[in-house]
């Protein structure tokens, strides 16, 4: 099966903008789906497809993509966004649909 | 409103069973595929099973295939997951996930429910 690698963390002063990438041959294939989930709580999607962000996610959550690696970019960081992220896309390995979560990027607002 | 329930978690013995439920609401459940991740204390998640919306349709993940099996009845817009020859490893919290119809995205999550493997 497929693996998506993630830096384990980054930190950005309140305001700036981060980056977290995502790498992983299934990404050749499919899109990223990113996910932030803070502590205790279920994860949330922020960014699907393209460069898609579901009802309620604010505009400061973009993606992008480039061969075998997918970007999650947030502009202008808020306290609130400090959490983990994780990358996930279908496996492109195998016959049936398989799916496949990065390692995580933990997110620390300075 | 959207939302998923998970419930059936517990303290289970090493080599034994257990069935969870995702109790879906507010959506149409039986047009939309489904799944199961799971995370384990203090680490990442990871993707368990996955059945099509009319339930014809199943894949697992290597850790767990052969021990776990994915169903739903659109009846009663439930999901579930039975899981057996249960191992310390499979401790995690269990989260049921709905699929968008493109973009193989999980954009609903329940809360989950804790599962733990011990003696």
């Amino acid at each position: 099966s497929s693996e998506l690698t993630q830096d384990p963390a980054v930190s950005v002063a309140l305001g700036q903008t981060v980056r977290i990438t995502c790498q992983g041959d299934s990404l050749r294939s499919y899109y990223a789906s990113w996910y932030q989930q803070k502590p205790g709580q279920a994860p949330v999607l922020v960014i699907y497809g393209k460069n898609n962000r579901p009802s309620g996610i604010p505009d400061r959550f973009s993606g992008s993509s480039s061969g075998n690696t997918a970007s999650l970019t947030i502009t202008g960081a808020q306290a609130e966004d400090e959490a983990d992220y994780y990358c996930n896309s279908r496996d492109s390995s195998g016959n049936h649909p398989h799916y496949v979560f990065g390692t995580g990027t933990k997110v620390t607002v300075l | 409103e959207v939302q998923l329930v998970e419930s059936g978690g517990g303290l289970v013995q090493p080599g034994g069973s257990l069935r969870l439920s995702c109790a879906a609401s507010g959506f149409t459940f039986s047009s939309y595929w489904m799944h199961w991740v799971r995370q384990a204390p203090g680490k990442g998640l990871v993707w368990v099973s996955r059945i099509n919306s009319d339930g014809s349709s199943t894949s697992y993940a290597d850790s767990v295939k052969g021990r776990f099996t994915i169903s739903r009845d659109n009846a009663k817009n439930t999901l579930y997951l039975q899981m057996n020859s249960l191992r310390a490893e499979d401790t995690a919290v269990y989260y049921c996930a709905r699929e968008t119809p493109v973009n193989d995205a999980f954009d609903i999550w329940g809360q989950g429910t804790m599962v733990t493997v011990s003696s």
